[in-house]
C-alpha cells in the first residue's frame, strides 16, 4: 500500500542551523513522483520540488536541498543556515503512475519553527 | 492570473445545514481535487476530477458531493453538515497525469457546531 511517513511531527531550530525534514514513502510502482510543499503559517500551500522515481540526483536551489535514496525509500528535504521565513509546516507526497487520477498521497507534515 | 480561488474563506454551520464550497481555476487545467487537512493528518483526498464532467470518489468521500459542469469550477457540497466535517479545505488543480505539480487554493475554513 502506498504511504508517506514523516516521522518529526515538530522540529525547533535556532536561525542559522542546518536542519533536515525526514521523509519515508511506500510504494510498489516501479515509476512515481515526490513532492515537497511548505505550508507558511498564512495556509496556503506552495510547491517546493518534484522528483520522478527514476532520477536519484540531488537538488539543490539556493538554501534548500533534496537527498533522494530509493534503496531507503526517502525523500529528505535540508535547509541551510535557516531562516525564521523557513518557519512552517513542510509536506512530503507521493504520486504513483498507476493511478491515472494523478492524486497526491501525503504525510501527516512536519512543522519547523525557526528561532531568532 | 489569479490561480486557484476558494469561496468561502471561513463558513461557520450548524449541524444539518448544507453548503457548497466554490473552486474556480484560470490554469485551463484538466485534473481539479478536493482535500481535507485535519490536525496531525495531512492532507486527505475527497473527491476528484479528470475532466469536465467527470468525477470521483477519494479516499473520504463519506458526506460530500461534487460536481464540474465547467472545466474551470469544481464544487463541493455539504448536504447535512455534521461536526466531524469541521475541517480545512483546499482545492487544487493540475494540468494532469502524475508528474505535474499541484496548484492550491487558499483553502476553506468550515467549523460545524
Amino acid at each position: 500500500a502506498q504511504k508517506v511517513t514523516q516521522a518529526q511531527t515538530e522540529i525547533s531550530v535556532v536561525e542559522k542551523e542546518d536542519v533536515t525534514l525526514d521523509c519515508v514513502y511506500e510504494t510498489r510502482d516501479t515509476t512515481y513522483y515526490l513532492f515537497w510543499y511548505k505550508q507558511p503559517p498564512s495556509g496556503e500551500l506552495v510547491f517546493l520540488i518534484r522528483r520522478n522515481s527514476f532520477d536519484e540526483q540531488n537538488e539543490i536551489s539556493g538554501r534548500y536541498s533534496w537527498n533522494f535514496q530509493k534503496s531507503t525509500s526517502s525523500f529528505n528535504f535540508t535547509i541551510t543556515a535557516s531562516q525564521v521565513v523557513d518557519s512552517a509546516v513542510y509536506f512530503c507526497a507521493l504520486s504513483e503512475a498507476r493511478r491515472s487520477q494523478g492524486n497526491l498521497i501525503f504525510g501527516k507534515g512536519t512543522k519547523l519553527s525557526v528561532k531568532p | 492570473n489569479a490561480g486557484v480561488t476558494q469561496t468561502p474563506k471561513f463558513r461557520v454551520l450548524k449541524t444539518g445545514q448544507s453548503m457548497t464550497l466554490l473552486c474556480a481555476q484560470d490554469m485551463n487545467h484538466e485534473y481539479m481535487y478536493w482535500y481535507r487537512q485535519d490536525p496531525g493528518m495531512g492532507l486527505r483526498l475527497i473527491h476528484y476530477s479528470v475532466g469536465e464532467g467527470t468525477t470521483a470518489k477519494g479516499e473520504v468521500p463519506d458526506g460530500y458531493n461534487v460536481s464540474r459542469l465547467k472545466k474551470q469550477n469544481f464544487l463541493l457540497g455539504l448536504e447535512s453538515a455534521a461536526p466531524s466535517q469541521t475541517s480545512v479545505y483546499f482545492c487544487a488543480s493540475t494540468r494532469g497525469g502524475n508528474y505535474n505539480e499541484q496548484f492550491f487554493g487558499p483553502g476553506t475554513r468550515l467549523t460545524v457546531l
